[in-house]
């Protein structure tokens, strides 16, 4: 059975850091590409990151350029996301997903880790 | 980056009726990279269809989708009550990927 798990999400101050992690299993971790994806509570999804397969690619979007970096220990099958410099606004439910190609959608994903910024 | 914008926001169906939700893009999606993700409340969205129409494993008949460059469609025939939930599009050809506010089906 294939399986997401997201951990990591805790209350945490502005200007802090965080390391989420994502554990993979039931599937052959190191042939797909994983995405991050964040949800406000009661609001829509923005994709975050995205690493591939190898780890030789990522790619941010522009509200997390900088502050945030994906990575990923095939050995592990572990996929993580240290956030630093957090914002208020980073607060959100966030989710893993793996998807087969660098082109591809986002096939399946973990019941997500909600992480809290505030003071 | 690729706006999706979609509607309606909200659409009020009794079960066997038809929805039809709408995704625009605000530039031409490469190679109808266009998936359509199902979310029910408290859960992690699923994935329903790619390539704006393709059904993903698993998923009934009833749910399908059509549209290529900047307009797409998401038809579900016969709604049930299970399938009351918030519906999005996103595309994956173009980076940053990105999705559109969802719409509610009740």
């Amino acid at each position: 059975e294939v399986q997401l798990v997201e951990s990591g999400g805790v209350l945490v101050q502005p200007g802090g850091s965080l390391r989420l992690s994502c554990a993979a299993s039931g599937f052959m971790f190191s042939s797909y590409w994983v995405h991050w994806v964040r949800q406000v509570p009661g609001k829509g999804l923005e994709w975050v990151a995205r690493i591939k397969n190898d780890g030789s690619s990522t790619t941010y979007a522009d509200s997390v350029k900088g502050r945030f970096t994906i990575s990923r220990d095939n050995a592990k099958n572990t996929m993580y996301l240290q956030m630093n410099s957090l914002r208020d606004e980073d607060t959100a439910v966030y989710y893993c997903a793996k998807a087969q190609y660098d082109h591809s959608p986002l096939a399946y994903w973990g019941q997500g880790t909600l992480v809290t910024v505030s003071s | 980056e690729i706006v999706l914008t979609q509607s309606p926001g909200t659409l009020s169906l009794s079960p066997g009726e038809r929805a039809t939700l709408s995704c625009r893009a605000s530039q031409s999606v490469i190679s109808s990279y266009l998936a359509w993700y199902q979310q029910r409340p408290g859960q992690a969205p699923t994935l329903l269809m790619y390539g704006a129409s393709s059904r993903a494993t698993g998923i009934p008949d009833r749910f399908s989708g059509s549209g290529s460059a900047t307009d797409f469609t998401l038809i579900i025939t016969r709604v049930e009550a299970e399938d009351s939930a918030v519906y999005y599009c996103q595309q994956y050809g173009s980076s940053p990927w990105t999705f559109g506010q969802g719409s509610k089906v009740e």
